[in-house]
């Protein structure tokens, strides 16, 4: 079962514009992790946020975490073709390194 | 370092059979986890080793099984494979801690005709 839900499903934008793309989880976290997946290859990740954290910062990506609201939102600036992707959350509890992933949103960035 | 490496990348089976996915991890990680993604289902937990034992179980039938080896490679084996058993099959490595990023392989896609 996914801990998770992304929203939007799907976002097309044009290069130079902002993506943003929000996650929701159901049960306490240690950490929240984002990754990005090209056309069913492997997840690459981008940036991890500890559950005391508020916002961290990546090059263009800005994450932030509110675990009152078990919320987490991935920023991408000015975005580039190159970041035409599937974007995840995935959420880690008290079980070790079992990764629970939201289903994931499909960002189109258009030249 | 290098990364995580899969074999073999692309695998074609018929129903009935059994296949045994290998993964190397990240030199010095410790902590190897297998996930299955499906356009249904999305990504879901399998199971994961650490130090040769298996330390988390996802709600996945008795076919699917895994082991890892003292080098921390690992291989996962799905007997009497179904149609619904294709998919994208990932695993991730990590040092092992709960707050380590876990690092993913290319994935190897395994079809079931």
């Amino acid at each position: 079962s996914q801990q998770g839900e992304e929203d939007p499903q799907a976002l097309s934008i044009q290069e130079g514009e902002n993506a943003t793309m929000n996650c929701s989880y159901k049960t306490s976290i240690n950490n929240l992790q984002w990754y990005r997946q090209n056309s069913g290859r492997g997840l690459v990740h981008l940036i991890l946020i500890r559950s005391n954290e508020r916002e961290k910062h990546s090059g263009r990506l800005r994450v932030t975490l509110d675990t009152s609201k078990k919320s987490s939102s991935l920023l991408i600036t000015a975005s580039r073709a190159a970041d035409t992707a599937s974007y995840f959350c995935a959420t880690d509890g008290a079980a070790g390194n079992k990764l629970t992933f939201g289903g994931g949103t499909r960002v189109l960035v258009k030249p | 370092k290098a990364g995580v490496t899969q074999t073999p990348r692309y695998l074609i089976k018929t129903r009935g059979q059994q296949v045994t996915l290998s993964c190397s991890p990240i030199s010095g990680h410790r902590s190897v986890s297998w996930y299955q993604q499906t356009p249904g289902q999305g990504l879901q937990f399998l199971f994961e080793y650490f130090s040769e034992t298996q330390r988390n179980k996802g709600n996945f039938p008795g076919r699917f099984s895994g082991r890892q080896f003292s080098n921390s490679r690992s291989e996962m084996n799905v007997s009497t494979l179904e149609l619904g058993d294709s998919a994208l099959y990932l695993c991730a490595s990590s040092s092992g801690t709960n707050l380590d990023t876990q690092y993913f392989g290319p994935g190897t896609r395994l079809t079931v005709l």
